[in-house]
């Protein structure tokens, strides 16, 4: 399938922001997603965007899309020790199947 | 609760011996999924079903069987297991709008 790449690891100070990118190269691809996963859990949708959109905000998450650029962005704010978990970015084709990008994990120290 | 309803949750199977991974959702999605977790490697899907009755190979389907035979369930088989089936699987659905999918809390298996 199309490759989804994102960054290994990130560690970020508690109460600062975290932003975690992703880009992808399935130009067709019409939605895209945020999704967290806890140690010994599943994955936990966090939020997704059209990809007609630039921008969505939900409460302390901002996705950021620049779909030229194949480029997406997930910024946590005011990042806190239970944010600490891995985050998957991932892109529907024009199927219903889901491309992951393999994870970065987000570690937040007090 | 609705949701995805995997078992077993862990397993510790013998190289050589079947086994199946079952799954079960009561959201009436239409499609389904299994993926395959694996350090480094992130999410591979193995095998997929669109719709009742009809079921697709994935990145990984090599060694892996599936069937669904009604909306609700879709099990996975390992006919003969091997040690580079060890990994952490889950299963998904969607209802094939963009709201992305819903993911069970995997099940373990460790083929020694």
């Amino acid at each position: 399938g199309e490759d989804v790449e994102q960054s290994l690891f990130l560690s970020v100070r508690e109460g600062d922001s975290s932003v975690i990118n992703c880009t992808y190269t399935d130009s067709s691809s019409t939605y895209l997603y945020w999704y967290k996963q806890e140690p010994g859990a599943g994955l936990q949708l966090l939020t997704y965007i059209f990809s007609n959109m630039d921008m969505k905000q939900d409460q302390r998450l901002t996705v950021l899309l620049n779909k030229k650029d194949k480029h997406l962005s997930l910024r946590i704010a005011d990042t806190q020790t239970g944010d600490s978990a891995i985050y998957f970015c991932a892109e529907r084709d024009s199927g219903y199947a889901l491309n992951f990008g393999k994870g970065t994990s987000l570690l937040v120290t007090p | 609760t609705a949701g995805i309803t995997q078992a077993p949750t862990s397993q510790i199977l013998a190289a050589g011996r079947s086994m199946t991974l079952r799954c079960t959702q009561d959201m009436r999605h239409n499609a389904m999924y299994w993926y395959r977790q694996d350090l480094g490697l992130g999410l591979r899907l193995i095998h997929y079903s669109n719709t009742a009755g009809t079921t697709g190979k994935g990145e990984v389907p090599d060694g892996y069987s599936v069937s669904r035979a009604n909306t609700d369930d879709f099990p996975l088989t390992l006919a003969s297991a091997v040690p580079s089936q060890t990994s952490v699987y889950f299963c998904a659905s969607s209802d094939g709008e963009g709201s992305g999918y819903t993911f069970g809390s995997g099940t373990r298996l460790t083929v020694v």
